[in-house]
């Protein structure tokens, strides 16, 4: 199948730096990618739609300020966490629909364990 | 109340067993029908999907879908140690929506 890859797998900062956090499509093109964040033991929370060319559009509640998303590309998306606080602390994943079968053949990045200390 | 339901388990089962997992929804406007597996620490991966009602079966996965009930199942068959993850449902109204997730079950097969 395709392959969406995410980069980096982990990461630890300190509280009050910024992490970016980079979710590519090897084989395909993605115009649109998302980014959810989970937390231990619990399903995926949609946090943004990334938009190639455009803004990202944000689910109620998610800190558009705080979670910077940019697609600049039709193969990638970056989703930035500035001034990172310890309740940022969570895994966070990406994904891309693929072709025309959109979000019923969407591919996951292996997602990013971030540790704000 | 959730729109997808989903028991989080953890289910326990011996090597070979038949498994069963179930995914319960409200929105009966839900077409497409997913199941993820995700291993602890990795991104989710797709097992399959189904559209509208019907079995779908790929290997020792079956995938079935009952929409007048609002029920969907996954079924693996002779289960390996290596099943052993966390499945979710997910589901869509159409395939530019966005997926609705179900909780998901943590599956532990014994050898």
């Amino acid at each position: 199948g395709a392959v969406v890859s995410q980069h980096p797998s982990w990461v630890i900062c300190k509280s009050g730096t910024s992490v970016k956090i980079e979710c590519r499509s090897l084989d395909f093109q993605a115009t649109t990618m998302f980014w959810y964040r989970q937390f231990p033991k619990q399903s995926l929370m949609l946090m943004a739609t990334s938009n190639e060319g455009s803004k990202a559009t944000y689910e109620q509640g998610v800190e558009k300020d705080k979670f910077l998303i940019n697609h600049a590309s039709l193969t990638l998306s970056t989703l930035t966490v500035t001034s990172a606080h310890p309740e940022d602390s969570s895994f966070y994943i990406c994904s891309a629909p693929h072709g025309r079968q959109g979000n019923t053949e969407a591919f996951f990045g292996q997602g990013t364990r971030l540790t704000v200390v | 109340q959730k729109e997808v339901e989903q028991d989080p388990g953890p289910l326990s089962v011996p090597e070979g067993a038949i498994v069963s997992l179930n995914c319960t929804y409200s929105n009966s406007a839900f077409q497409y029908f997913m199941w993820y597996r995700q291993y602890s620490r990795k991104g989710p991966e797709l097992l399959m999907y189904t559209y509208s009602s019907g079995n779908k079966e790929d290997g020792r996965f079956t995938a079935q879908v009952d929409k007048s009930s609002k029920y969907i199942s996954l079924f693996i068959r002779d289960s390996q140690p290596s099943d052993s993850a966390t499945y979710l449902c997910a589901m869509l109204p159409g395939a530019g929506n966005m997926l609705t997730f179900g909780g998901g079950t943590r599956l532990m097969v014994k050898p």
